[in-house]
């Protein structure tokens, strides 16, 4: 089977550093991805993982571990405009990404 | 202008009536995904077809059909829409990409909110 867990809810002050954590078991992974969606928008893409390592890329990381089947997002000097769902999605070989629930970040001042 | 389009974007039905759901995209992509999102269930795929001749159902298919009129085009429809059909649904597409490899990212239109009462 396949599933992937993150957490529903968080919440942040503005400036700090949140890291949200993901979890998946499929059969025949490629590759983890992130994306951010705000609330009534589609989803955009925020980074992509298929090797072990960590993936920086200006404030937002995302880490992953194969073994583990755990990957996490980063996301330093947290802002206003930052407060979103956060979707993990693991690529299943031959067939479509498969979505997390998705982890509602609130940001406050 | 918008790379992946989808119409329309609002919709209010009936119970028991027939709904399309239309999505068009420039990008040149041979992949196009139905995607239906409710509050606290994530994303869930319907369907998804890799090029014109190619349809495999998804997670939650019951309910839906499709059709893949062109490399740029895939059609949703709910051929008697239910109240629980009630939803955000997004497609998406992708390019024909290497397995593990950041081809595999998926685009998504606006999205079309889907009322049914």
């Amino acid at each position: 089977g396949q599933n992937i867990d993150q957490p529903t809810e968080m919440t942040a002050t503005e400036g700090a550093i949140v890291q949200i954590n993901c979890t998946y078991q499929t059969s025949g992974f490629n590759g983890l991805f992130w994306y951010q969606q705000h609330a009534g928008e589609a989803p955009t893409f925020l980074s992509y993982n298929v090797l072990d390592g960590l993936e920086e890329k200006g404030r937002f990381s995302s880490f992953l571990s194969r073994s583990k089947g755990y990957s996490y997002l980063l996301l330093k000097e947290l802002q206003m405009k930052d407060s979103a769902s956060y979707l993990c999605a693991a690529h299943q070989a031959g067939t479509a990404l498969i979505f997390g629930k998705g982890t509602t970040l609130s940001v406050s001042s | 202008d918008a790379d992946v389009t989808q119409t329309p974007r609002n919709r209010i039905t009936k119970t028991g009536k027939r709904i399309m759901l239309e999505c068009s995209q420039t990008k040149g992509h041979d992949r196009m995904y139905w995607y239906r999102q409710d509050p606290g269930l994530g994303l869930r795929l319907i369907y998804y077809s890799f090029d014109v001749k190619d349809i495999n159902k998804g997670e939650i298919s019951d309910g839906y059909s499709v059709s893949r009129q062109a490399q740029a085009k895939f059609s949703l429809s709910l051929e008697s829409a239910i109240p629980n059909q009630t939803a955000l649904y997004f497609c998406a597409t992708s390019d024909r990409g290497t397995s593990g490899t950041l081809a595999n990212e998926q685009f998504f239109g606006p999205g079309t909110r889907l009322t049914v009462l």
